[in-house]
């Protein structure tokens, strides 16, 4: 079956810290690949997406390749801020006939300390 | 206004009890999901429709049943709730296979 594996958290990081969030997964075929960030009280808002190998998903400074090879989609940020404290998820999507389902991994805890 | 809207935002029962969570969507998506969200699990599918006259079960819908009234309304109905059922739910939508946007969740709690 499919299934995403993420780092387990939480992960605490001083403001401009790096941040790698690893994230692997376990596919029959070829899955699209996605990060989620939920934000405290708030519901999943997708944060970038790659659809194909090599691709690259970026968004307010986040940064994830889509690696065949190692089966990964790690998400970097070069600098965190404050606001970047949320909960993080990775998920991966099989088309199965005209459905689009996710399979979500347990998510990643980030608190971002001033 | 919210594009996905779940209700009610929270809710406290007890077990044996009827309950429906409600979801709403402005968006005109013809795909709608509810999934719960446990600590240390994510999100697992719970069942998901792809317009009014299509249901699927998805991962975990033993002890759920879902009714899709309209194209922007989706309801979960757990007929008789258990405090294994004590989670956070969420509804999402899509048009497609384009990504899904999520509602603010529900949380459920039953004594």
């Amino acid at each position: 079956g499919n299934s995403v594996t993420q780092m387990e958290g939480p992960v605490t990081l001083s403001e401009e810290a790096f941040l790698t969030i690893n994230c692997t997964y376990t596919a029959t075929g070829y899955p699209s690949l996605f990060w989620y960030v939920q934000y405290p009280g708030e519901g999943l808002q997708l944060l970038l997406k790659a659809t194909k190998a090599d691709d690259k998903g970026s968004n307010k400074g986040f940064e994830a390749t889509y690696r065949k090879e190692t089966t990964s989609f790690h998400l970097e940020k070069g600098s965190v801020q404050v606001s970047d404290s949320a909960v993080y998820f990775c998920a991966l999507s099989l088309d199965s006939g005209s459905a689009r389902q996710l399979t979500f991994g347990s998510g990643t805890q980030l608190t971002v300390l001033p | 206004d919210a594009d996905v809207t779940q209700t009610p935002r929270n809710r406290i029962t007890k077990t044996g009890k009827r309950i429906m969570l409600e979801c709403s969507q402005t968006k005109g998506h013809d795909r709608m999901y509810w999934y719960r969200q446990d600590p240390g699990l994510g999100l697992r599918l719970i069942y998901y429709s792809f317009d009014v006259k299509d249901i699927n079960k998805g991962e975990i819908s033993d002890g759920y049943s879902v009714s899709r009234q309209a194209q922007a309304k989706f309801s979960l109905s757990l007929e008789s709730a258990i405090p294994n059922q004590t989670a956070l739910y969420f509804c999402a939508t899509s048009e497609g296979v384009q990504p899904q946007h999520f509602g603010d969740g529900t949380r459920l709690s039953i004594l």
